[in-house]
């Protein structure tokens, strides 16, 4: 069964800290990896989209890296701001790539 | 470009009810994806069109769905009867390319329908 499972489920850190989150899947065959940020009320927005030939990849204060072997990838945000408060959702097409296997998000709070 | 259009942003509606909810890709986009977001399930495809033809629907929950695309610009997805469970944020997105593809998919503000 593919699954894209993500932690923490949330986190609250102070305004300028630094924070990484985690996802690890397991879908088959691997396509590509996803970063979406989504504000209260609002669309997910795209951050970073990774295939499997991409280590790490930049978005601002944004990196995302992918590890294909163990099948992990993380986020990190560097020097957090209060509008990076938001849930934090993982991405990962399976099987024909029409099946989209979605985390359940990491809750971000960022607080001054 | 204004981005992905829904409307309405917001429904409310009783139990038995025909709801229509309704989006605009952003122009150019060749793909156009619906999202069901709930807190128990998270956000879930429900189907996606790709140059107005329907691609893969597994992800429509019931018969009581259903979803067209009569052109490039608008789609709209059904719901009849509708059901408290069917009580979500419903999300579309339009992306230039399939959804094999790592193109970027763009949200739309989504409609947040509440079943009675």
């Amino acid at each position: 069964k593919n699954q894209v499972e993500q932690s923490p489920q949330s986190l609250i850190i102070l305004e300028g800290k630094n924070c990484t989150l985690q996802c690890n899947y397991t879908v088959s065959p691997f396509s590509n990896l996803r970063w979406y940020k989504q504000d209260t009320g609002r669309g997910p927005v795209s951050l970073t989209i990774m295939t499997f030939s991409e280590n790490t990849k930049s978005n601002g204060r944004y990196t995302a890296t992918l590890d294909a072997d163990t099948k992990q990838s993380s986020l990190h945000i560097t020097a957090s701001q209060l509008s990076d408060s938001a849930s934090y959702i993982c991405v990962a097409p399976s099987g024909s790539a029409r099946q989209l296997t979605f985390g359940s998000g990491t809750q971000l709070t960022v607080l001054p | 470009d204004a981005g992905v259009i829904q409307s309405p942003r917001h429904e409310v509606t009783e139990m038995g009810q025909e709801v229509t909810l309704r989006c605009k890709p952003i122009s150019g986009h060749n793909s156009l994806f619906w999202y069901r977001q709930t807190m128990m399930r998270g956000l879930e495809l429900l189907i996606y069109f790709n140059n107005n033809v329907p691609i893969d629907d597994s992800g429509m929950p019931e018969d009581r769905f259903s979803a067209k695309m009569p052109n490039a610009s608008f789609s709209t997805l059904k719901i009849q009867p509708s059901e408290p469970r069917d009580s979500a944020v419903y999300f579309c997105a339009s992306s230039l390319r399939l959804a094999e593809s790592t193109d970027t998919q763009y949200f739309g503000p989504g409609t947040r329908l509440t079943v009675l």
